[in-house]
């Protein structure tokens, strides 16, 4: 059965850090990563999609990258902002769409 | 384009009575989903549909039913509403069923409380 951790489960850093969330899933036969955006009390916005056969998708500030292999995908924030502030979920696809439990980021100006 | 609509955005139920929750979404996708939200449990699914005429039960089915009215429409139905049944509930839609490596687009919830 696939699992998918998040580490670490909360993160708090000053504005301008640059910083990394971790994902991490147990059954490497995946159609595709999406890293989602979740702000309190709101749904999920879909930040970026990786597909299997890609090592990394880039959109702005953020770069996601997918180790399918050894079972990791990192997110990475540039020069995090205030308004970066919220829970950032992974989903990997299989048959059916697996979260983890999610980062909670809080970045302070 | 409204993209992923559902209703009520809150509800607040007796144990043992019934509601149905609405999804309806305008991107032509075939595919549409259901997940609960729980603290500490993330996103689960509940029942999917891959497409129109179609449902498949999810990692957690039991107490729901659901009915994918049109391409359009996936309605999630709770029989008799129990205080298990206190989440947060998304519906999502995609171009494609999951293993088609297509993004899935959200709703933005509804928060139901069973008493």
């Amino acid at each position: 059965k696939q699992e998918v951790t998040q580490i670490p489960a909360a993160l708090s850093v000053p504005e301008g850090e640059n910083l990394v969330l971790n994902c991490s899933f147990t059954d490497s036969a995946i159609y595709n990563l999406q890293w989602f955006r979740q702000d309190p009390g709101k749904g999920l916005t879909s930040l970026l999609l990786i597909q299997s056969s890609q090592r990394e998708q880039t959109s702005g500030r953020l770069n996601a990258s997918l180790d399918k292999s050894s079972g990791r995908s990192t997110l990475y924030i540039a020069a995090s902002q205030p308004g970066d502030s919220a829970t950032y979920l992974c989903a990997v696809a299989g048959t059916a769409l697996i979260f983890g439990k999610g980062t909670t980021l809080s970045v302070s100006s | 384009n409204a993209g992923v609509t559902q209703t009520p955005k809150f509800q607040v139920l007796k144990t043992g009575q019934s509601m149905t929750l609405q999804c309806a979404q305008d991107m032509n996708h075939n595919s549409m989903y259901w997940y609960r939200q729980d603290p500490g449990m993330g996103l689960r699914l509940i029942y999917y549909s891959a497409s129109e005429g179609t449902t498949d039960k999810g990692e957690v089915p039991n107490g729901y039913n659901v009915s994918r009215l049109n391409k359009r429409e996936f309605s999630l139905r709770l029989e008799s509403a129990a205080p298990s049944q206190t989440s947060v509930y998304f519906c999502a839609s995609g171009p494609f069923p999951t293993g088609g490596s297509y993004e899935q687009y959200f709703g933005p919830g509804t928060r139901l409380t069973v008493t």
